[in-house]
């Protein structure tokens, strides 16, 4: 059984480009969740993907985007990046429920 | 707004000793409650959960303690170990939009020393 697993592990962009997080799902799982976790606080929901549909969304703006594919892969997408866009980025993996999730270590992002 | 609050931003615990970790949160709706712990570089990794129509889980060492009536749970560590050393996060879970997610607290860093 494997885990989550997100690519990559560390990136850094500039002011206004866009980046691409990817997430492979545990296996079996058919519901992945995306969270922010900025420096010294709790991870803040993003959004949820069932059956590669959006199926939840927290307080972010629409240049927050994501994909779910048919194997239940997962991508972020954020276009416009902005410097309070650095975080952590955690992809969750779990059953649809309230069950809890699997998560990945995470994708750092740096803004410049 | 923060709904699910973890007052305490660190805690130090002998070894062997209890430690306790606590949360509280304002929204009523609130129908599930997962404890994460989280290592430096790592992802959270589930720790133990707690129906809402429950007040007491345990699993090994660790205890979760819900007190609905005042919006509190807690985590009980037995006997703290210094492998307990990270951070742990409260989070619960509500149904919104025909969706359950979860909010987390800010997070208590545990230190158990040797």
């Amino acid at each position: 059984e494997t885990g989550v697993t997100q690519s990559p592990t560390h990136l850094i962009k500039t002011r206004g480009q866009q980046v691409t997080l990817r997430c492979s799902s545990q296996s079996g799982h058919n519901t992945v969740s995306w969270y922010q976790q900025a420096l010294g606080q709790g991870p803040q929901f993003i959004f949820q993907y069932y059956r590669e549909e959006e199926n939840g969304r927290g307080n972010f703006p629409p240049r927050f985007s994501g994909l779910q594919f048919p194997n239940y892969s997962s991508e972020l997408n954020v276009n416009a990046l902005e410097l309070d866009d650095s975080a952590l980025y955690l992809c969750a993996s779990s059953f649809r429920g309230p069950y809890g999730y699997t998560f990945g270590s995470g994708t750092r992002l740096t803004v410049v | 707004d923060q709904q699910v609050k973890q007052n305490s931003p660190s805690l130090s615990v002998q070894e062997g000793r209890i430690s306790i970790l606590n949360c509280d949160y304002t929204n009523s709706m609130f129908d599930y409650f997962l404890w994460y712990k989280k290592y430096p570089a790592e992802g959270p990794t589930f720790l133990i959960s707690i129906s809402s129509i429950k007040d007491k889980n345990e699993d090994g060492r660790f205890t979760v303690f819900l007190n609905k009536s005042a919006k509190h749970l807690s985590l009980h560590i037995v006997p703290s170990q210094p492998g307990d050393s990270a951070v742990y996060f409260c989070a619960a879970s509500v149904l919104s939009g025909g969706t359950y997610k979860y909010i987390f607290g800010t997070g208590t860093r545990l230190k158990v020393l040797a």
